[in-house]
């Protein structure tokens, strides 16, 4: 299994500003990911955070407002840059393990006034 | 082709009552099949998967039913408490280790357990 933490839980954010959210896996995984989840709805990937080279983003999302990192097997980061209020929204950090079982973090709760 | 349609949208049931979220989807490479449990303020927790080589699994009180020639899935909760209200996700994935492939989430069904 694996248990993932994200910080900040949620944040309150004026926009024009950005905010990086931390992901940290507490075991080495294959692959980390990162969702967006509008209260109520479903989940929307964002990106797939590749070891050490650029992300692989969905149709929709660009680097230059979702910059991603993973320096390493258990850590990520997503940088929410230039916030609107359309950026307020739940993002979660997911993980796959070798057993091809997907985690998620408990998200952060993002409020852009 | 990609879609995994998830009904119903919200569900009330008694204690003790078994409610049941259908799913269903296209994509014929779809071979693993698991289903999220979230409740409000938390992330998705993976509660039961199947692949399509059973028809049924159980794990407590929850059970998946697999029907592989209608290409549809449900879950079932046995016994159900108010514990249990949430919003379940069903999805699907091809390719459960290496040929890794996005994994496709229905839409959630919100339960609510009324004691």
């Amino acid at each position: 299994s694996a248990v993932i933490s994200q910080k900040p839980s949620r944040d309150i954010c004026q926009r024009g500003t950005s905010l990086t959210i931390q992901c940290q896996v507490d075991s080495q995984v294959t692959m980390m990911f990162w969702y967006r989840q509008q209260p109520g709805q479903s989940l929307t990937l964002i990106a797939t955070a590749n070891q050490g080279s650029e992300a692989t983003y969905e149709s929709g999302f660009v680097i230059d407002k979702f910059p991603i990192s993973r320096p390493n097997l258990t850590f990520s980061t997503l940088t929410v840059s230039n916030m609107s209020p359309e950026d307020s929204s739940i993002y979660l950090c997911s993980a796959l393990t070798s057993g091809g079982t997907q985690y998620f973090g408990p998200g952060t709760r993002l409020l852009v006034l | 082709q990609q879609q995994v349609k998830q009904s119903p949208q919200s569900l009330i049931v008694q204690k003790g009552g078994i409610p049941i979220i259908n799913c269903a989807y296209e994509n014929t490479a779809f071979d693993y099949f698991p289903w999220y449990q979230q409740f409000p303020g938390k992330g998705p927790a993976l509660l039961i998967a199947i692949r399509p080589d059973v028809s049924e699994k159980k794990e407590g009180r929850f059970t998946i039913s697999f029907n592989k020639s209608a290409k549809q899935f449900s879950l079932h909760i046995m016994d159900s408490q108010p514990g249990d209200s949430a919003t379940y996700f069903c999805a699907a994935k091809a390719g459960i280790i290496g040929g890794y492939q996005k994994v496709t989430f229905g839409t959630g069904t919100k339960l609510q357990v009324i004691p």
